[in-house]
């Protein structure tokens, strides 16, 4: 099946220094990523839609300047945190749409990476 | 390897009760999610289970047996809008999420 993998799966940083999570897309090819973060026990939260080649779309309320998407390659969105605070550390999980499934909204998922902010 | 294994596809009646299954192999274990997702739409979460047992929230219920690696969500009293996918995600011992690859649930009128 499809994997999705992302790195680092875990990262620990200093108030104001800026993170990169890669999240990649192993055994096919993803025209559109999708970011999002999780706060413990509570939904996934939309962040931006990433396309290939393409600015990504960011969700009202989401700082654009802050979380820089680029999504260079069919296998390859990144997020950087930049200048990342406290109230940034949460789970950030990113999601694949297969390009071979067309119209079909199915999304494959990482396992998610954990950002603490001291 | 680590697996997740849950049906592709269910179909149920309005009004009915149906049960998604969703067995897993994980190295370690930190907890079941269960999320629900509408074509287009992110994930919302519907339950996590850490311990055995059964845990009712409302229409929806999930069940947890930690020995068997199962995991159950029953959803009553089905109505149209239950109409999406169905995620299941296993926590590991790393503290890193296992999906399945989700169970899209049909409910005919």
């Amino acid at each position: 099946g499809a994997v999705v993998s992302q790195h680092p799966s875990w990262v620990i940083c200093k108030s104001g220094t800026s993170v990169k999570i890669e999240c990649r897309s192993l055994d096919f090819q993803a025209t559109t990523m999708f970011w999002y973060r999780q706060f413990p026990k509570q939904s996934l939260m939309l962040m931006a839609t990433s396309n290939e080649g393409s600015k990504a779309t960011y969700e009202q309320g989401v700082e654009k300047d802050k979380f820089l998407i680029n999504h260079a390659s069919l296998t390859l969105s990144t997020l950087t945190v930049t200048s990342a605070h406290p109230e940034d550390s949460s789970f950030y999980i990113c999601s694949a749409r297969d390009l071979a499934s067309g119209v079909t909204d199915t999304q494959y998922f990482g396992p998610g990476t954990r950002l603490t902010v001291l | 390897g680590q697996n997740i294994d849950q049906p592709t596809e269910m179909t149920a009646t309005e009004g009915a009760i149906v049960q998604i299954n969703c067995t897993y192999q994980t190295s370690g274990f930190n907890g079941l999610f269960w999320y629900q997702q509408h074509a287009g739409e992110a994930p919302t979460f519907l339950s996590y289970n850490v311990l055995d047992g059964l845990e009712e929230k409302g229409r929806f219920s999930s069940f947890l047996s930690r020995s068997k690696g199962y995991s159950y969500l029953l959803l009553k009293e089905l109505q149209m809008k239950d109409s999406a996918s169905y995620l299941c995600a296993v926590m590991d011992s790393n503290y890193q999420l296992i999906w399945g690859a989700g169970t899209k649930l049909i409910i005919k009128p």
